[in-house]
């Protein structure tokens, strides 16, 4: 089966930095790839999503990139914000049962 | 558009007590449906998922049990709750592409 790492466990940057979270995956039958972010207390919400045949989503200040020959993908945030600190999943599926990554926390300092 | 909703949202149940925890989709038919559970506030543990009715698959071996008796329905039970049920349970559902998955508010369990 699929097999999804998240690195880092842990994020901690200034606000205003950039952040970046990086997926690796194993099944190159993958083709698709969302991201989600969760706020303390609340259920996972989908952030932005990428399909195998792009190699790169913007949208604002997120963005992901994905490498399907290296089966690896990132999630990309500029300029953070508080409101961005929360706890960050990858997926990576494509046949109704996606496999999540172990989740990052980002904490942003003001 | 669709929507989906779980409860109860919160609740405390004694060790040995039953559990049910409901959950209902609208604006959609015939949804792959999936019971999550995350433990300390990280981790998406896949419990069952779904792809019809009466319809089950169960991913981890526990004292948890699903059951679809409605197209649009999904209830996660246990005759018996154990301390290491406690955790915060999610309901989703997935659209007609098979990819993306959309979470339920959650139910918080804690067992005493």
């Amino acid at each position: 089966g699929e097999n999804v790492e998240q690195h880092p466990s842990t994020l901690s940057v200034q606000e205003g930095d950039s952040a970046v979270i990086k997926c690796t995956y194993s099944d190159s039958a993958s083709n698709y790839f969302p991201w989600y972010k969760q706020e303390l207390g609340k259920r996972p919400q989908l952030i932005i999503d990428i399909r195998s045949n792009v190699g790169e989503k913007k949208d604002q200040r997120i963005a992901v990139t994905l490498n399907k020959t290296a089966k690896h993908f990132s999630l990309h945030i500029t300029e953070t914000q508080p409101e961005d600190s929360a706890v960050y999943f990858c997926a990576a599926g494509g046949s109704y049962i996606p496999t999540f990554g172990r989740g990052t926390s980002l904490i942003v300092h003001p | 558009s669709q929507t989906i909703h779980q409860w109860p949202a919160t609740l405390v149940q004694p060790v040995g007590s039953p559990l049910s925890l409901e959950c209902t989709v609208e604006g959609t038919s015939n949804p792959n449906l999936y019971w999550y559970r995350q433990a300390a506030g990280r981790g998406l543990q896949l419990l069952f998922y779904s792809v019809g009715i009466g319809q089950i698959s169960s991913e981890v071996p526990q004292n948890l049990s699903a059951s679809r008796p409605q197209d649009r329905q999904f209830i996660l039970s246990s005759k018996k709750l154990l301390l290491s049920d406690s955790g915060f349970y999610l309901c989703a559902w997935c659209d007609s592409t098979g990819n993306t998955i959309y979470f339920g508010e959650g139910s918080w369990l804690t067992v005493v």
